[in-house]
């Protein structure tokens, strides 16, 4: 059983409003991942982190920011939301070092909906 | 670029039967790595097998089956017997290193299996 944790697992919101989806792993994994989801799609790598202070963007562009202040907390933020940002957001994340399984652990993911 | 292909959109069968997800790969790369993970209606990706592109072995670990077949570039899962509990979206995955940067996901497969 994976130990990364996700809240709020839903969210609806009014536009214009700011929000942030936590994202807490308690494995010591120096990376970690968000990923967008829409339904019945595929996974897209939106932003990704290496290790504390050290954030990037993935391949979907995202109007989103990320932080990494503690290893274990990757929070995502969205200033304004908006209609378009409706989508689940998964979490995940790997150890440093590549492992022999490669293995990304996952969040049970935050569906958020914007009216 | 790196393409997963999972021509199946959904897959209905009843309790007991076989059933084989297809999933088809295109990379550039000569070294790769190819994943599957299972999304049940929980919402978290749950990893179930790594296959190295230098390893064609297929693999069975219970009612589940791997066969990797590097010459149609193809890396497909069957699942023996199949239970109510194995209805969920199934992703396969491609990355060219251990990491969730460049894991590309296909577009699932959303299995049911009735009772």
């Amino acid at each position: 059983e994976a130990d990364i944790y996700q809240t709020p697992r839903y969210l609806v919101i009014g536009t214009g409003k700011k929000i942030t989806l936590e994202c807490s792993q308690t494995m010591g994994h120096d990376k970690m991942y968000w990923y967008q989801q829409d339904p019945g799609m595929e996974l897209h790598l939106i932003h990704y982190s290496y290790g504390v202070n050290s954030t990037e963007k993935g391949d979907l562009s995202s109007e989103s920011t990320v932080s990494r202040i503690r290893t274990e907390h990757f929070p995502l933020t969205l200033e304004s939301a908006r209609p378009s940002h409706t989508s689940q957001y998964l979490c995940a994340s790997s150890e440093r070092r590549e492992t022999q399984t490669g293995e990304l652990f996952f969040g049970e993911g935050s569906r958020l909906t914007v009216l | 670029a790196q393409k997963v292909t999972q021509a199946q959109t959904e897959i209905s069968v009843v309790e007991k039967e076989d059933v084989t997800l297809d999933c088809v790969y295109e990379t550039r790369d000569t070294t790769y790595y190819l994943f599957w993970y299972k999304q049940p209606p929980s919402g978290e990706l749950v990893f179930l097998i790594r296959r190295n592109s230098f390893d064609e072995q297929n693999e069975i670990s219970g009612r589940y089956s791997w066969n990797f077949q590097k010459s149609t570039s193809s890396f497909n899962f069957t699942i023996t017997a199949s239970q109510v509990v194995d209805s969920a979206v199934y992703f396969c995955a491609l990355s060219e290193r251990l990491n969730g940067q460049n894991f590309v996901f296909g577009p699932g497969t959303r299995l049911s299996v009735l009772p």
